[in-house]
């Protein structure tokens, strides 16, 4: 079946350790997103990337860094810099035009 | 800039009852509107999207919303609600003509009760 992957669905950081969420899709959309989700709020965006090799900010981007080799691939790193990682972590993706489909989400949380 | 509001932080409503979750925007030019609906751990779900046409949009699970120009509203309606409905449904517009990107209202927990 076609549709979003993202791994792993629990993660825990140390002190000054960077993470890497991956967020892998197999329906050919152009465009991938992460967004951030903490209770209460609704979704933030991090980083947007609609094409292969280019990406940009979104609300929220200071402390995550991202890639976009691949089409199919998306990984976001939470960085040491990020000082309140804690959070759910949903990556979307979307052809052009259409509506975003999501992931199951990855939640991240501190030792 | 676009903007989406969500007023009610949380519905309540009867099984059985018709039950109407609240969105208005902000958007310059045509709206593109979409409902998604999320279940606990677990990602957002399309419900359904209003681009151009006729103001009622039908979606999945027997959810539909009415677009309405005027008062710049989107309001997402089921005319018979189920336990199962209980969740978090967000509203979002898209950000702009030339971009994918959406912006998401802060949600709505929907309770139905038995």
């Amino acid at each position: 079946d076609g549709g979003i992957t993202q791994s792993p669905k629990y993660l825990f950081r140390k002190e000054g350790q960077n993470v890497t969420l991956s967020c892998e899709q197999n329906l050919n959309h152009d465009a991938m997103y992460w967004y951030r989700q903490d209770p209460g709020q609704g979704l933030r965006l991090i980083y947007y990337s609609q094409i292969v090799n280019d990406f940009q900010k979104g609300d929220i981007a200071e402390g995550y860094s991202v890639s976009r080799e691949k089409k199919e691939s998306f990984p976001l790193t939470v960085t040491s810099a990020q000082k309140n990682p804690t959070a759910f972590y949903l990556c979307a993706s979307s052809p052009r035009t259409g509506a975003q489909h999501f992931g199951d989400g990855t939640r991240l949380s501190i030792l | 800039a676009q903007s989406v509001a969500q007023p009610e932080d949380q519905v309540n409503v009867a099984e059985g009852n018709p039950l109407t979750v609240k969105c208005t925007y902000s958007v310059s030019g045509n709206p593109y509107l979409f409902w998604y609906v999320q279940y606990p751990n677990r990602g957002l779900q399309f419900l359904l999207k209003y681009i151009t046409g006729d103001n009622l949009v039908k979606g999945s699970y027997g959810f539909e919303a009415e677009f309405n120009k005027s008062q710049t509203s989107f309001h997402l309606k089921k005319p018979s609600a189920l336990v199962s409905d209980s969740a978090l449904y967000f509203c979002a517009v898209r950000d702009g003509r030339n971009t994918d990107k959406l912006i998401f209202g802060t949600g709505t927990r929907l309770q139905v009760f038995p």
